[in-house]
């Protein structure tokens, strides 16, 4: 049973560039989150998506987009990118139905660096 | 809004000896989850352990406990028998009662946790 996979695992972009990240959720999920994990910090929220559609995001500029694909993968654009845009980029699956405990399943991340 | 505060940057402890990690938090809501993650060098966040606020016991797995106070608004994570494998940052992280659809974690700034051979 595949966990969460994210690609690429590591990659280096200019300031102004733009960014693609990817992600697959654990086998049966259909719900993808995406977080932001500066250097030495906690994760933070960015957006999250079910059934296609972005349900809940949190304090990030427009630049920050994503998408959800019917097999319930997951990307997340960044455009116009900044030198603090620099970090862990983690993924997190999780079920909609059934009974829901809590848990998140994460990937390993995609570490960006922007120079 | 929620947030949760951990105030102690490092820890240390030495090899089999017990630890403590503390975490306050804020919030209006009733019904939520609370939950400790550790983050290895890997990078991978693995779930610890996880508490109902609704539950009144506290949770535990193993060599892990937590000491969940409702009222004060605070959710310690205790670590017996501490191994070289705990090392590692520590995250406790917030989540509202609801369905997978609309789970959002909201962490604190983590603990970084190094065992001491």
């Amino acid at each position: 049973d595949a966990g969460v996979t994210q690609s690429p695992t590591h990659l280096i972009k200019t300031r102004g560039q733009q960014v693609t990240l990817r992600c697959s959720p654990k086998s049966g999920h259909d719900t993808v989150s995406w977080y932001q994990q500066a250097l030495g910090q906690g994760p933070q929220f960015i957006f999250q998506y079910y059934e296609e559609e972005e349900r809940q995001r949190g304090n990030f500029p427009d630049r920050f987009s994503g998408h959800q694909f019917p097999n319930y993968s997951s990307e997340l654009n960044v455009n116009a990118l900044l030198l603090g845009d620099s970090a862990l980029y983690l993924c997190a699956s999780s079920f909609s139905t059934g009974w829901f405990t809590g848990e998140l399943f994460f990937g390993e991340g995609s570490r960006l660096t922007v120079l | 809004a929620q947030t949760v505060t951990q105030s102690q940057p490092e820890m240390s402890v030495q090899e089999a000896e017990t630890v403590t990690l503390s975490c306050t938090y804020d919030t209006s809501e009733n019904n939520y989850y609370l939950f400790w993650y550790k983050q290895p060098p890997s990078r991978q966040m693995i779930l610890v352990i996880r508490q109902e606020a609704y539950k009144q016991q506290n949770a535990t797995e193993n060599r892990f406990s937590v000491n969940f106070q409702k009222a004060a608004k605070s959710f310690s994570l205790k670590i017996s028998d501490s191994q070289l494998g705990d090392t590692a940052m520590y995250f406790c992280a917030f989540m509202k009662h609801g369905s997978g659809a609309n789970s959002k974690l909201t962490f604190g700034k983590g603990i970084t946790l190094s065992v001491r051979p």
